[in-house]
């Protein structure tokens, strides 16, 4: 089975544009989520999606926004960007647990976001 | 709020050697607790987790986690280290409300032959 697959890998963006990064689940997975990896502050979730609903949502600024379409396949956008939004970018896919609790999430292998 | 934290930033361990990655948690409900490791450039993949049962959970690449209760705490062990082993590690809590996980600060570790 195929993993979770991020596109682009690596981007470089000027102060004020926006971008959009993607992300693919695992064949069957319907939960998607995303997190924020930097060096200083570590890894954070922004949000996760499950069947085209946001489920949950990270304290991170409205400029930071995802969706999901109907085959589960993810985006997440950042708008007028900012130097300090240089990060990794990881998405993780999970099949959903019968319970709704927190499952066993498969992460990509990340978008690096370059901000100058 | 749920918070994770991982005492130490770096840790150095001879090959062969046994290794123990410190985690206490904070979670005012039942734990869903995680242990990822983290090559350099590299995404994240799972170790191994605990969400209910039997508190010694194992692993893939020879780890094992204890999960106690009365210390919040879930503690990574190996018992014999590997050069391969180097990588940074984190320990992550999830909970009843869908796949949301918060991280601690992580450990690099570091093996020396």
């Amino acid at each position: 089975k195929a993993g979770v697959t991020q596109t682009p890998r690596y981007l470089i963006k000027t102060r004020g544009q926006q971008v959009t990064l993607s992300c693919s689940p695992i064949s069957g997975h319907r939960s998607v989520s995303w997190y924020q990896q930097t060096p200083g502050q570590g890894l954070q979730f922004l949000f996760e999606y499950f069947s085209e609903t946001q489920r949950n949502k990270g304290n991170f600024p409205g400029r930071f926004s995802g969706r999901q379409f109907s085959n589960s396949r993810s985006e997440m956008n950042v708008s007028t960007l900012e130097l300090g939004d240089s990060a990794l970018y990881l998405c993780a896919s999970s099949l959903d647990t019968t319970s709704g609790a927190t499952g066993e999430q498969f992460f990509g292998p990340g978008t690096r976001l370059t901000v100058l | 709020a749920q918070s994770v934290t991982q005492p130490d930033i770096h840790i150095t361990v001879s090959e062969g050697a046994s290794l123990e990655l410190r985690c206490n948690y904070s979670y005012g409900a039942t734990p869903y607790l995680f242990w990822y490791v983290q090559s350099p450039g590299q995404g994240l993949q799972l170790l191994l987790k605990y969400f209910s049962g039997d508190t010694l959970v194992q692993g893939i690449k020879g780890f094992e986690a204890e999960f106690k209760r009365s210390q919040s705490s879930f503690n990574l062990r190996k018992p014999s280290v590997h050069w391969s082993d180097a990588a940074e590690y984190f320990c992550a809590v999830g909970g009843r409300y869908g796949n949301k996980l918060v991280f601690g600060a992580g450990t690099i570790l570091r093996v020396k032959s």
